[in-house]
């Protein structure tokens, strides 16, 4: 299968801190992207950056990406309250084929 | 901001019966996809569509479900006779550019849950 593993599966951390999560995938990609989830809601798109880009910053986001490691850290810098979530990365694998989602980190971020 | 939008957030419905979930993409997206997740789990892929056919579909879309864009502005799943294990959260996403250009990034509906009994 084209999508690997994502870690940790929960982060727990206080507001203000940094949260760090993890993906790794299986095969060669077009393009890795992340998502974030609210509890019981639709997917909303953060970031993407293309198989030949190395690191991508949007705002508090900040995304690397190894492809010779076959992985992408995601960043949140100065956690808030209001990042509690899910973050799904997904990759596009080489041939433009569809989206597939790892497992996700759920991001809990205390006040 | 534009949305996609997913109708109905929940239906209920006995074993073997016929669903059929609504989405509307977004006005200038060509490509629609179905995802789908069961609680607790990843979101999987279902199916892509594009210029009125199935471009790519899973091996979970067996003959039991179909897809639709009955009038150019919805797109429709159909599960023709529901099991238990159909059971989840229906994502309707839909994105402008295709999936080859690197740049393909999908816009979700809110879900539809489904719940068989």
């Amino acid at each position: 299968s084209q999508q690997g593993e994502e870690d940790p599966q929960a982060l727990s951390i206080q507001e203000g801190e940094n949260a760090t999560m993890n993906c790794s995938y299986k095969t060669s990609i077009n393009n890795l992207q992340w998502y974030r989830q609210n509890s019981g809601r639709g997917l909303v798109h953060l970031i993407l950056i293309r198989s030949n880009e190395r690191e991508k910053h949007s705002g508090r986001l900040r995304v690397t990406l190894d492809t010779s490691k076959k992985s992408s850290s995601l960043l949140i810098t100065a956690s808030r309250a209001a990042d509690t979530a899910s973050y799904f990365c997904a990759t596009v694998n080489n041939q433009g084929g569809k989206l597939i989602f790892g497992q996700g980190t759920e991001l809990s971020v205390k006040p | 901001e534009p949305e996609v939008t997913q109708t109905p957030s929940h239906q209920v419905t006995q074993m073997g019966q016929e669903v059929i979930l609504r989405c509307v993409p977004i006005s200038n997206h060509l490509y629609f996809y179905w995802y789908r997740q069961i609680l607790g789990q990843k979101v999987e892929f279902l199916v892509s569509f594009y210029n009125n056919e199935i471009s790519e579909k899973s091996e979970i879309f067996d003959d039991q479900f179909s897809v639709e864009r009955p009038d150019g502005s919805n797109f429709t799943l159909k599960i023709r006779s529901t099991k238990l294990e159909d059971s989840a959260m229906y994502f309707c996403a839909s994105s402008r550019d295709r999936p080859s250009s690197g740049a393909n990034v999908l816009t979700f509906g809110a879900g539809s849950r489904l719940t068989v009994l």
